[in-house]
């Protein structure tokens, strides 16, 4: 079954360094989202994406984020000059079209901040 | 006001038992989606059933059914004969368009244990 693949699983990155957290969603989906679950709460909504442009985002996705589909595979976010508090698992999540269907997630990727 | 609404923060089941997990949710959007997942242990987000607004059954699959009582704003997750590896987090979400609210947004969870 294809599923949505996320690398790495796990970053460590020093407060104030950039990091950019990849994804590569089902093949034939063409909507794509970003999430994010700081430990022990509940997931958060950061960010849709379709047809090379941000369709929805969240008040948590403000400048210091960014996402881009650089080739025909990947989906990248990108945080810029990273806080303590942005330390929490970030999911990507892809779906064949918008609305009410199913998204499919990957495993996630751990990031902390140090 | 909160979206959803998971009022068991945690639960305890006995293997081979059914049990459900709560979720009400709020929205003025006519056309809306419930979802529910589940988070094991280690992590990963494992979709697991979904309702549409205009359903007029219960969505089932496999095991999982969804109690859905759209004139209570109910959504609950029916989880039949329970095996060990159900005891993760489950999360009711829900789906409305933009101009209602949020694009997806997530309850706080309901921590499920599955006892031998």
């Amino acid at each position: 079954e294809p599923e949505v693949t996320q690398t790495p699983s796990h970053q460590v990155t020093q407060m104030g360094q950039e990091v950019i957290l990849r994804c590569v969603p089902i093949s034939n989906h063409l909507y794509f989202y970003w999430y994010r679950q700081i430990l022990g709460q509940k997931v958060e909504f950061l960010v849709s994406f379709y047809n090379n442009e941000i369709s929805e985002k969240s008040e948590i996705f403000d400048d210091q984020f960014s996402v881009e589909r650089p080739d025909g595979s990947n989906f990248t976010l990108k945080i810029r000059s990273t806080k303590l508090e942005d330390s929490a698992m970030y999911f990507c999540a892809s779906s064949e079209a918008d609305g009410n269907q199913p998204q499919h997630f990957g495993d996630g990727t751990r990031l902390s901040i140090l | 006001a909160q979206k959803i609404t998971q009022t068991q923060p945690g639960m305890f089941v006995q293997e081979k038992e059914a049990v459900t997990l709560d979720c009400t949710y709020d929205t003025s959007d006519p056309s809306y989606g419930l979802f529910w997942y589940k988070q094991p242990s280690s992590g990963e987000m494992i979709f697991l059933i979904y309702q549409g607004s205009y359903d007029q059954q219960n969505a089932t699959e496999g095991r999982y059914s969804l109690n859905f009582q759209k004139a209570r704003k109910s959504a609950n997750l029916v989880i039949s004969a329970s095996q060990l590896g159900d005891s993760a987090m489950y999360f009711c979400a829900m789906r409305e368009a933009p101009q209602y609210g949020q694009n997806f947004v997530f309850g706080p969870g309901t921590r499920l244990s599955v006892l031998p």
